[in-house]
């Protein structure tokens, strides 16, 4: 089944460790997105990439990094983990043209 | 930008029960109005959309209705299962752009 996955599902760092959370898919999909779920507050867009050359900041980038290393690849970096990025962290993928987002299980992050 | 607000943050109701879950927004270029269902420990997934030509859609047991002139849309489930019990996010998508804008979420919980 062409899916989305994400690497680490569950990951607990410090204050001012470096962290990277990764997403790979085999749906074929151009465009991959990164998203934030917090309590109350819903789903915020972190960054987006429309093709492997395409980067462009969401909402709430502030803290974060990405990079698409391929079509199917996209990751996301926190430099420097501070405890208000402690979130579940979803990643998305869509067909170029379609509005359509597909999601994978998400990773919850916790940083102490 | 879009905002979205979402109304009730949690809805209970019993089995058999209908359940209504209403949304507004407030960018009359927004032009794509998807519901997503997340069930717990899983990524959302698109339950059904709509677009704004038309005012009403429906599939089995949910339907959605869109109210242009008002700027709001609503998620509609008739006959609730205990397997609707999960959160239930609406967007609104500004015309070509393919970013959603989330409201914050209601968790339906149905009880047997």
């Amino acid at each position: 089944d062409a899916d989305v996955t994400q690497t680490p599902r569950n990951r607990i760092t410090k204050t001012g460790k470096r962290i990277m959370l990764e997403c790979s898919q085999t749906k074929g999909h151009d465009r991959m997105y990164w998203y934030r779920q917090d309590p109350g507050l819903g789903l915020r867009l972190i960054y987006y990439s429309f093709d492997v050359k395409d980067i462009n900041k969401g909402e709430i980038s502030d803290g974060y990094s990405v990079s698409r290393q391929a079509q199917a690849k996209f990751s996301l970096s926190l430099e420097s983990a501070i405890p208000n990025q402690t979130a579940l962290y979803f990643c998305a993928t869509s067909s170029s043209g379609r509005d359509e987002q597909f999601f994978g299980p998400g990773t919850r992050l916790t940083v102490l | 930008g879009e905002n979205v607000e979402q109304h009730p943050s949690t809805l209970s109701v019993q089995e058999g029960d209908s359940a209504v879950i209403k949304c507004t927004y407030s960018d009359s270029a927004s032009n794509y109005f998807p519901w997503y269902k997340q069930e717990l420990g899983k990524g959302p997934q698109l339950i059904i959309d709509i677009r704004s030509n038309v005012g009403e859609k429906k599939d089995q047991r949910i339907a959605v209705t869109l109210n242009k002139t008002a700027k709001h849309f609503s998620l509609h489930i008739t006959e609730t299962q205990p397997e609707d019990s999960a959160v239930y996010f609406c967007a609104a998508t500004m015309g070509g752009s393919y970013i959603p804008t989330f409201g914050r979420g209601t968790s339906l919980i149905v009880h047997p």
